[in-house]
């Protein structure tokens, strides 16, 4: 199995533009989570779905941020319009059941 | 909410030295988990153990639930080992799980 992918891998972006990060996990896997890693938050659960069902986005930071999972092998993260306290390392999991696996996430600046 | 602390935070080791992270939770978790962090930033499981003792090569881990904290420890540590290396914790809280990673413990061996 390839893991899980995550693209793009790095993103340059200008402030009051849409970002979409996209992921996807590893087959067979139920369950699916997005991360932001900053030097001062530190690796922060942002949502998580299970069965393609998002079941806790509190820690999502704010209304500009969305997720979505149509399928069970593709999920997005959307931020819009994006703001240069977002620039952040963004990762996506994906876990059979207790384990999770970390994709090499996206490493998102916005100037 | 939950407390995840992790001991020390930063080590300095010699190849071939032994070394013990901690990690202590505030609150009973569902399970835990270890992940190193390699400078390449890739996020890497290395143990799901919510009670107990395991052991994987050089590496092995236990985790005293009752008493709310769980050890790593590195034998005869190797260059490549360094990187930065979590604990993160599931629990179950306000109808739902939260999954919470603690600050991390940086990691440099030397040659």
């Amino acid at each position: 199995d390839a893991g899980v992918i995550q693209s793009p891998r790095h993103e340059v972006t200008e402030m009051g533009q849409e970002v979409t990060l996209r992921c996807k996990p590893i087959s067979g896997h139920n369950s699916l989570f997005w991360y932001r890693q900053t030097m001062m938050r530190g690796l922060e659960l942002l949502i998580y779905f299970n069965n393609n069902v998002p079941i806790d986005d509190s820690g999502m930071p704010e209304d500009r941020f969305s997720a979505k999972m149509p399928n069970a092998s593709f999920s997005t993260l959307k931020i819009q319009p994006s703001e240069p306290r977002d620039s952040a390392v963004y990762f996506c999991a994906s876990s059979p059941s207790y384990t999770q696996y970390f994709g090499p996430g996206t490493r998102l600046t916005v100037l | 909410g939950i407390q995840v602390e992790q001991s020390p935070p930063d080590l300095i080791l010699q190849e071939g030295a032994n070394s013990t992270l901690r990690c202590n939770f505030s609150d009973s978790v569902n399970n835990l988990q270890w992940f190193h962090q390699n400078p390449w930033g890739q996020l890497i499981n290395l143990f799901y153990i919510p009670s107990g003792t395991k052991q994987n090569g050089r590496l092995s881990a236990t985790t005293v639930a009752t008493e709310r904290y769980s050890l790593l420890y590195i034998s005869s540590s190797q260059t490549t080992d360094s990187g930065v290396y979590f604990c993160a914790v599931e629990l179950w809280t306000s109808g739902t799980y939260k999954y919470i990673f603690g600050t991390g413990t940086r990691l440099k061996v030397l040659a």
